[in-house]
């Protein structure tokens, strides 16, 4: 069956780097996409890795290898606001997206 | 773990015509679920919130006459696109909401269907 695991939950502090991550297996590739969701909003959307490596965009990067179907999602300078649940999803060769229970990111001053 | 599937997967329909997307919980019940749209940047545009016995609640500037969303059991919601023009051509999709003991622990989880494909020709 197909199947994307990531932790329940995670605390981290203010300031410091935090790395989320997500292994996967599905009928298929075609992109794995990371979300950030504050509780009672849309999820919005972070990143988006088809190709294997890192990608950065400011504070947030994502990294992904698709032979270990492995894929984290690296925090830095951690920021209050920054506290939401991460969501990581895969889209498989169908083009629908197999997705993860969501990670909650707890930040502690 | 929760699963919500949606059907159909993906659909292909002539302009003017309806297409109903049904959003199921397979294994749980949910008294609300939210209809999202996927826009080509992969941000996702909440429509709906969709509520079990009750009309269900649309977000601004989503036409709720074009939208139909019915919510007639605690495992089933439907999006109906009315009279689909091509613009309404994207990838919906569905999410259920869980409170207490099923959302692992935490206060509420929501849980993501794979997504319905439409194509307005």
């Amino acid at each position: 069956g197909q199947n994307i695991d990531q932790p329940t939950e995670m605390t981290a502090t203010e300031g410091a780097i935090v790395q989320i991550n997500c292994t996967y297996q599905t009928s298929g590739f075609n992109g794995l996409f990371w979300y950030q969701q504050h509780a009672g909003e849309a999820p919005t959307f972070l990143s988006y890795n088809v190709l294997d490596g890192l990608e950065e965009k400011g504070r947030f990067s994502s990294f992904l290898s698709r032979s270990k179907g492995y894929s984290y999602l690296l925090l830095k300078e951690l920021q209050m606001k920054d506290s939401a649940s991460y969501l990581c999803a895969v889209e498989d060769s169908n083009y629908q997206l197999i997705w993860g229970a969501g990670t909650k990111l707890i930040i502690k001053p | 773990g929760a699963v919500v599937s949606q059907h159909p997967s993906r659909v292909i329909c002539k302009s003017g015509t309806s297409v109903k997307i049904e959003c199921r919980s397979l294994d749980f019940q949910a008294t609300t679920m939210f209809w999202y749209r996927q826009f080509p940047k992969k941000s996702l545009m909440l429509m709906a919130t969709s509520n079990e016995g009750s009309k269900a609640t649309y977000e601004q500037g989503v036409e709720k006459d074009k939208f139909l969303i019915n919510h007639a059991s605690l495992t089933l919601s439907t999006l109906t696109v009315t009279s689909a023009h091509p613009e309404d051509s994207s990838f919906y999709i569905c999410s259920a909401r869980v409170l207490g003991v099923l959302a692992g622990g935490r206060e509420e989880t929501q849980y993501f269907g794979p997504g319905t494909r439409l194509l307005v020709l």
